[in-house]
């Protein structure tokens, strides 16, 4: 079945910079990448998705970039704010075997 | 429009015990998931359901069950509990057909703590 990786595990950063969270994948078949993000007590809540047959997507202070033939895909997000604090999960799927795989999760500190 | 909702949101079991969790998707939603979640392990898949049939099952022991009945809310059943099952558990619906897309939109979850 489908593995997917996911690296760093815990990110600090300070208030206004970059974050980037990275993902490989290991089923070519794979199609469709969801980025989640989960506060403390919540749920997880999709942020961005792309598509096997798009390169990068971007949506305000958030983009992802998608590689396929290395299989990996990253999270980017420009700008950090304290409210950017949170758990972030990556997933892949086959859009029609029904089912997400999901990373292991960063969790993302921005510091004030 | 609801959000996914799921009952109950907390529930104590003991070992050997059998529980039933309860997931009515967003109106309209006819796919639901399944999964778990834990420290250790992360966000598993269970299992998917889209008009009362199963379309897909994780590697999770024959004790984990569900079913989905006609209105496309779901059930999922955990029998002769184990200390290891406790977990927080999630169903996510999503719009399948004319008009949907991918996303699977997330319930708050049921935190099962099992004794």
């Amino acid at each position: 079945g489908e593995n997917v990786e996911q690296h760093p595990s815990t990110l600090s950063v300070q208030e206004g910079d970059s974050a980037v969270i990275k993902c490989t994948y290991s089923d070519s078949a794979s199609n469709y990448f969801p980025w989640y993000k989960q506060e403390l007590g919540k749920r997880p809540q999709l942020i961005i998705d792309i598509r096997s047959n798009v390169g990068e997507k971007k949506d305000q202070r958030i983009a992802v970039t998608l590689n396929k033939t290395a299989k990996h895909f990253s999270l980017h997000i420009t700008e950090t704010q304290p409210e950017d604090s949170a758990v972030y999960f990556c997933a892949a799927s086959i859009v029609y075997d029904y089912k997400l795989s999901f990373g292991a999760g960063t969790t993302v500190t921005v510091r004030a | 429009k609801a959000g996914v909702t799921q009952t109950p949101r907390y529930l104590i079991k003991t070992r050997g015990q059998q529980v039933t969790l309860s997931c009515s998707p967003i109106s309209g939603h006819r796919s639901v998931s399944w999964y778990q979640q834990t420290p250790g392990q992360g966000l598993q898949f269970l299992f998917e359901y889209f008009s009362e049939t199963q379309r897909n099952k994780g590697n999770f022991p024959g004790r984990f069950s569900g079913r989905q009945f006609s209105n496309s809310r779901s059930e999922m059943n955990v029998s002769t509990l184990e200390l290891g099952d406790s977990a927080l558990y999630l169903c996510a619906s999503k719009k399948e057909g004319a008009g949907g897309g991918n996303e699977q939109f997330f319930g708050p979850g049921t935190r099962l703590t099992v004794l």
